[in-house]
């Protein structure tokens, strides 16, 4: 199957600082991925859909000012979690649509902890 | 809204059994369900998909069932091994304005005993 690959897989910041994220499609082009979240033991939690050359559509609730989204290329986008504080402590999860088709491939996911 | 109803929320199966886990959807952008398959600490995989344009795809120990009328499908492991032993979600496909979104299940976290 196609290669999502997400970096880093784990990050620890302390509060107030600004951690970011890639996801990168390693051998396949995606105008849109999809930045999701996940508590432990729970489903995933789509935040956003970032799309290549605009501006990303954020999910109900999510705040875009603290999650910055970007989508620069063909290949890579970037979540940038801004003054993260300690409920920001999350599992975050990047995916890819292959072929624009509704099938998904997943980055290795982030594990976020903010101290 | 779409929603995507997923049980059980946990199983445990004996080495060998079957592992059954079943999802309802109410409405779709088309008709794809993929099952993913995760494991602690990891991002989900791709474990097997159906369109269905048939009622059934079996990969190896992995079949969905799907029953359009009832909107319902489900994910059957044969041979259940130990290995097999993560959380399951299904998804279903909702159609955006710059393509399609999945909408995933609550999960299944399956444990098979040996």
């Amino acid at each position: 199957g196609a290669v999502v690959s997400q970096h880093p897989s784990r990050v620890i910041c302390k509060s107030g600082t600004s951690v970011k994220i890639e996801c990168r499609s390693l051998d396949f082009q995606a105008t849109t991925m999809f930045w999701y979240r996940q508590f432990p033991k729970q489903s995933l939690m789509l935040m956003a859909t970032s799309n290549e050359g605009s501006k990303a559509t954020y999910e109900q609730g999510v705040e875009k000012d603290k999650f910055l989204i970007n989508h620069a290329s063909l290949t890579l986008s970037t979540l940038t979690v801004t003054s993260a504080h300690p409920e920001d402590s999350s599992f975050y999860i990047c995916s890819a649509p292959f072929r624009g088709e509704a099938e998904a491939f997943f980055g290795q996911g982030t594990r976020l902890t903010v101290v | 809204q779409q929603q995507v109803k997923q049980s059980p929320q946990s199983l445990i199966v004996q080495k060998g059994g079957i592992s059954i886990i079943n999802c309802a959807y109410e409405n779709t952008a088309f008709d794809y369900f993929p099952w993913y398959q995760q494991f602690p600490g990891k991002g989900p995989a791709l474990l097997i998909a159906i369109r269905p344009d048939v009622s059934e795809k079996k990969e190896g120990r992995f079949t969905i069932s799907f029953n359009k009328s009832a909107k319902q499908f489900s994910l059957h492991i044969m041979d259940s091994q130990p290995g097999d032993s993560a959380t399951y979600f299904c998804a279903a496909p909702l159609l955006m304005e710059y393509g399609n979104k999945l909408v995933f299940g609550a999960g299944t976290i399956l444990r098979v005993k040996s």
